[in-house]
């Protein structure tokens, strides 16, 4: 069946940028496009950007234009969303997810575990 | 960006009584690219509906969708147990958002 396995938590100093990893299976995985989407505790959740399983294309979030990227590595059927100059309010689980399709406007049948990142001093 | 409001905030009901719950939308959701999701805690948001009324893979259907343009509607028929959890709704019309939540607890 189609599954999402991310990374594990990580803990990350103001101003420093993490890196978060998503491996799929159970599709062929150019396929389909990936978002990120992330959830603050006790917030409803926010999308933060998509990549097409081409690795062609992406689409973010205009407040986090600048500041955030995501990639794939096909070979390994792996997508990565880095995050830079990270402050408290980044606190947060982030989530892969996809739709399944093409489109980086969709909703999401599928989720990755989350990771938790904390941003403390 | 599309503002999606959604109401109540917490809702107190019984196993087997019947809820529903709102989402607005500060401008028309072209399409009915709307969504609902079910999270339980600590885990991830899990699909209902999508196109505002279509159920997703496995989900029953005491569960339905409905609405168009700037208001949408989730509705449980009859409560079990395992409904009891906090309900998203989702826009993805253009770069999508999300509502903050409706909290639907046991009575």
């Amino acid at each position: 069946q189609v599954q999402l396995v991310q990374s594990g938590g990580e803990v990350k100093k103001p101003g420093a940028s993490v890196k978060v990893s998503c491996k799929a299976s159970g599709y062929i995985f150019s396929n389909y496009g990936i978002s990120w989407v992330r959830q603050a505790p006790g917030q409803g959740p926010e999308w933060m950007g998509w990549i097409s399983g081409y690795k062609d294309s992406t689409k973010y979030a205009q407040r986090f234009q600048g500041r955030v990227t995501v990639t794939t590595d096909t070979s390994t059927s792996t997508a990565y969303m880095e995050l830079r100059g990270l402050r408290s309010d980044d606190t947060a689980v982030y989530y892969c997810a996809t739709s399944k399709g093409s489109s980086p406007y969709d909703s999401f049948a599928i989720w990755g575990q989350g990771t938790m990142v904390i941003v403390s001093s | 960006e599309i503002v999606l409001t959604q109401s109540p905030g917490t809702l107190s009901l019984s196993p087997g009584e019947r809820a529903t719950l709102s989402c607005r939308a500060s401008q028309s959701v072209i399409s009915s690219y709307l969504a609902w999701y079910q999270q339980r805690p600590g885990q991830a948001p899990r699909l209902l509906i999508y196109g505002a009324s279509s159920r997703a893979t496995g989900i029953p259907d005491r569960i339905s969708g409905s609405g168009s343009g700037t208001d949408f509607t989730l509705t449980i028929s009859r409560l079990e147990p395992e409904d009891f959890a906090v309900y998203y709704c989702q826009q993805y019309d253009n770069s999508p958002t999300f509502g903050q939540g409706t909290r639907l607890e046991i009575k």
